[in-house]
């Protein structure tokens, strides 16, 4: 059974520009989630699809944004880049009966400059 | 708003030398407690789930355990192989949203 796969693993962006991270969860899983992880700050929830509905949302800017597809594939997108930005974007899949159970794909890297 | 302190921040052992990871948590009623491991570079792996006080649950030298208000993850003759972080996360039972919250982990490393 493949796990999460996320693209791209790692990528180098400037200030300004906007960058988009792709997530295939595992087969059959509805429910994907997206987390940032800085060494600051650890583990910060950024939003959660099920079913192609954004089911909730953290505490980050309209700069940071989300989808899914009917295939469960999903996409989160980030307009107007900051040096704050750079981190860890972690990808998360779950079955989606409301289990914190989670399987994380091995994320993307970004660095702002 | 739901908490999750995770202690000591980073722990040195020799190989061999059993020890125990803290994680206390605040949170208007458990849903479920989860430990997961953090290799360099890669996404967290899920290891355990708890869901009451005085569950307990066992993998190769990892037995995770649990008290109303903090869980504690022991490690017994650990080797290097063992060494990650680890990251505990709550699950609220109530208020609707059912995201985990993560604490910031413990770095373990052990030394052969």
């Amino acid at each position: 059974k493949a796990g999460v796969t996320q693209t791209p693993r790692y990528l180098i962006k400037t200030r300004g520009q906007q960058v988009t991270l792709s997530c295939s969860p595992i087969s059959g899983h509805r429910s994907v989630s997206w987390y940032q992880q800085t060494p600051g700050q650890g583990l910060q929830f950024l939003f959660e699809y099920f079913s192609e509905t954004q089911r909730n949302k953290g505490n980050f800017p309209g700069r940071f944004s989300g989808r899914q597809f009917s295939n469960s594939r999903s996409e989160m997108n980030v307009s107007t880049l900051e040096l704050g930005d750079s981190a860890l974007y972690l990808c998360a899949s779950s079955s989606g009966q409301d289990t914190g159970e989670l399987f994380f794909g091995e994320g993307s890297r970004l660095t702002v400059l | 708003e739901d908490q999750v302190t995770q202690s000591p921040e980073a722990l040195r052992l020799q190989e061999g030398e059993s020890s125990s990871l803290n994680c206390s948590y605040t949170v208007s009623g458990l849903r479920g407690l989860f430990w997961y491991r953090q290799d360099p570079g890669k996404g967290p792996e899920f290891l355990f789930t708890l869901y009451s006080a005085g569950e307990e649950k066992e993998k190769e030298r990892l037995k995770a355990t649990l008290t109303k208000k903090e869980s504690f993850l022991h490690i017994t003759a650990p080797k290097p192989e063992d060494s990650a972080t680890y990251l505990c996360a709550v699950q609220a039972a109530s208020g609707g949203s059912y995201i985990p919250t993560f604490g910031r982990g413990t770095s373990l490393i052990v030394h052969p």
